[in-house]
């Protein structure tokens, strides 16, 4: 079954601190992965892509990497700031017709002064 | 936000009754998708568009219908509303699939008594 993990399930940094977001997914084969931004009451955006043949993609202060072999993803958020505060959610896409993206449950970072 | 628009925003409903969702875009998106978000749970599918009249059932398709007459609007409709499609519901747009995003609309939430 194509399955997204992520790790922590929250966490709370201070402002300024970097962190490390986990996402690892049984989803093969896959098409590529995106880690989505949700503030709170609103709807996820986009933060980065990545196809299996990329390694890391970075979106200012966020770098994304990506082990095709491990099946594992990392989001990266360096010097955070208040406005970081949201869930990020992983997401993959499969590589087969019209399956549909396969969702993480998001880790919740709330950042503090 | 890519040009969509969802009503209501918030709507409390008593069960039993039926609810209708719709979801506005105004960049002439392909596909079109609505999906449901619950604590504890990654956003999942419920139903897609792949263009007027073309739809298809997601995931958690139960208890849930929806219509595509027009390419810029596509309405969600619970028959029946029970306690358990007390959620958020999310519409995301996207132009095509490969590597394409899906665009969130922000969202409508929905309790039922």
């Amino acid at each position: 079954k194509n399955q997204v993990e992520q790790s922590p399930q929250s966490l709370i940094i201070l402002e300024g601190k970097n962190c490390t977001l986990q996402c690892n997914y049984t989803v093969s084969p896959f098409s590529n992965l995106r880690w989505y931004k949700q503030d709170t009451g609103r709807g996820p955006v986009s933060l980065t892509i990545m196809t299996f043949s990329e390694n890391t993609k970075s979106n200012g202060r966020y770098t994304a990497t990506l082990d095709a072999d491990t099946k594992q993803s990392s989001l990266h958020i360096t010097a955070s700031q208040l406005s970081d505060s949201a869930s990020y959610i992983c997401v993959v896409r499969p590589n087969s017709g019209n399956t549909p993206l396969v969702f993480g449950k998001g880790t919740r970072l709330s950042v503090i002064a | 936000d890519a040009g969509i628009t969802q009503s209501p925003r918030h709507k409390v409903t008593e069960t039993g009754t039926p609810v209708t969702l719709r979801c506005h875009q105004t960049e002439n998106h392909r596909y079109m998708y609505w999906y449901r978000q619950d604590p504890g749970h990654g956003l999942r599918l419920i139903h897609y568009s792949y263009g007027v009249k073309d739809t298809d059932k997601g995931e958690v398709s139960d208890g849930y219908s929806v219509s595509r007459s027009k390419t810029e609007d596509f309405l969600l409709t619970l028959e029946s509303a029970t306690s358990s499609q007390t959620s958020v519901y999310f519409c995301a747009v996207a132009i095509g699939g490969g590597l394409d995003e899906q665009f969130f609309g922000p969202g409508t939430r929905l309790t039922v008594l």
